[in-house]
């Protein structure tokens, strides 16, 4: 199926700072979604896009719903070592049933 | 609100053998649930989509017979990893949307599978 390419894979970067990442497809969604996973569990839904130019916050978290529709941001202020984790973005399409998921983003923080 | 439950956390079997896990909604009903298989350091690979009361709609690649998966009820759903081999080993995670709510989806916590 098709997957998103999300950048960068991973990072590492110093306690404090503030991380940016994001997510492009081929194809318009309706739909956007931000998730977190840390290991050995499921992924956990941070933030949810449903139109374009949107932009959502969730505590230090912000998210763009990109205007092409075909790219979504995702930026952490300020972050801390519980940030560490997996971070995927998924698009949906009205049109169909499924999520389509990114590759993801390592994210290391520093002490 | 919106938690989703997965049985067992994890499991270690026999080549050969069957293993059920279940994927629970606790707070909300599913009308569509995912399986997804996930590698070490890899994204989510979507296996099956279940509607309640229809057959799951299978992803290519992705064998029916061997990866049985049964959504009998608005809060429950099974995949049986039939006569599994140590290829089979895994992270095996659910997920259920309620369509009449919204389109986000809400993960279970995994089921960790190891086939000896």
């Amino acid at each position: 199926g098709q997957q998103l390419n999300q950048s960068p894979q991973s990072m590492f970067i110093q306690e404090g700072e503030d991380v940016s990442m994001n997510c492009t497809s081929s194809s318009i969604f309706n739909t956007w979604l931000w998730y977190k996973q840390d290991p050995g569990e499921g992924p956990v839904l941070l933030i949810a896009l449903y139109k374009a130019g949107e932009l959502t916050s969730n505590g230090r978290l912000t998210a763009q719903f990109g205007i092409t529709r075909k790219d979504s941001f995702l930026n952490i202020s300020a972050s801390i070592p519980s940030d560490v984790g997996i971070y995927f973005c998924a698009g949906h399409n009205r049109s169909g049933n499924q999520f389509y998921f990114g590759t993801g983003t390592s994210l290391t923080v520093i002490p | 609100g919106a938690v989703v439950s997965q049985h067992p956390s994890r499991v270690i079997c026999k080549s050969g053998t069957s293993v059920k896990i279940e994927c629970r909604s606790l707070d909300f009903q599913a009308t569509t649930m995912f399986w997804y298989r996930q590698f070490p350091k890899k994204s989510l690979m979507l296996m099956a989509t279940s509607n309640e009361g229809s057959k799951a709609t299978y992803e290519q690649g992705v064998e029916k017979d061997k990866f049985l998966i049964n959504h009998a009820s608005l809060t429950l759903s099974t995949l049986t990893v039939t006569s599994a081999h140590p290829e089979d080993s895994s992270f095996y995670i659910c997920s259920a949307r309620d369509l009449a709510v919204s389109y986000e989806q809400y993960f279970g916590p995994g089921t960790r599978l190891t086939v000896t």
